[in-house]
């Protein structure tokens, strides 16, 4: 069974048009990730929480935020997307600090129109 | 700035023969992280590295640390076609999430 779960799987979106992705997982993992993934790259994280605390990246757009309402679920809301966004976004959690092993989800395919 | 490099980054090779792919990155780790992507899909974690020497074996891949010089290697023995994929290695920022090397494309031909 999937234990970090995205949906959807792919999303088409209008430039400009907000749009909202979404990951949950059943690992009841403290720390959950937001990656994107850009053709024929490598994954850049965008941002993370460690429970409830959220960290960003330096380099992350203002245009991506994120929510997490409880430990199983974490959003990522891009507020006007541009055609530059158009990638994989990829959600990934791990326990914590330490062993530090990260798992991912499936991915949700973003398209922007 | 964690900065981690993967070559070659694109590798076509012929079925039965070996190949290693190397990680290199730039700041102290203990541990290092294989995955595989094929085409449109998310990661599949291959191998977790968790000390210097530490050498690990599935199948037809093997994986190394030397954390001292800071280089990982993957190694590919007698490939196949289903191995074609690309191949991340990974160092984590505690719990800041991972720095990926930019991958190899890896294909596999008959």
């Amino acid at each position: 069974d999937a234990m970090v779960i995205q949906n959807p799987r792919y999303q088409v979106t209008q430039f400009g048009k907000p749009v909202t992705l979404s990951c949950s997982q059943t690992l009841n993992h403290n720390v959950m990730y937001w990656y994107q993934q850009k053709s024929s790259q490598a994954p850049k994280l965008l941002f993370h929480y460690y429970d409830k605390d959220f960290n960003n990246e330096a380099d992350t757009p203002d245009n991506f935020q994120s929510r997490r309402p409880n430990t199983s679920f974490c959003f990522l809301d891009i507020r006007s997307p541009g055609l530059g966004d158009a990638a994989m976004y990829l959600c990934a959690t791990s326990r914590g600090v330490g062993l530090n092993i990260q798992y991912f989800g499936a991915g949700t395919r973003l398209s922007v129109l | 700035e964690l900065k981690v490099e993967q070559n070659p980054l694109f590798l076509s090779m012929q079925e039965g023969k070996n190949y290693t792919i190397y990680c290199n990155y730039s700041t102290t780790s203990d541990r290092l992280y294989w995955y595989r992507q094929d085409p449109g899909k998310s990661l599949e974690s291959l191998f977790v590295l968790l000390s210097n020497g530490a050498v690990k074996q599935e199948g037809r891949l093997m994986a190394s640390l030397d954390t001292k010089a800071r280089l990982s290697t993957l190694h590919i023995t007698a490939a196949v076609l289903d191995l074609s994929a690309t191949y991340f290695c990974a160092v984590p920022r505690g719990a800041d999430g991972l720095t990926f090397g930019k991958g190899t494309h890896l294909i596999i031909q008959p």
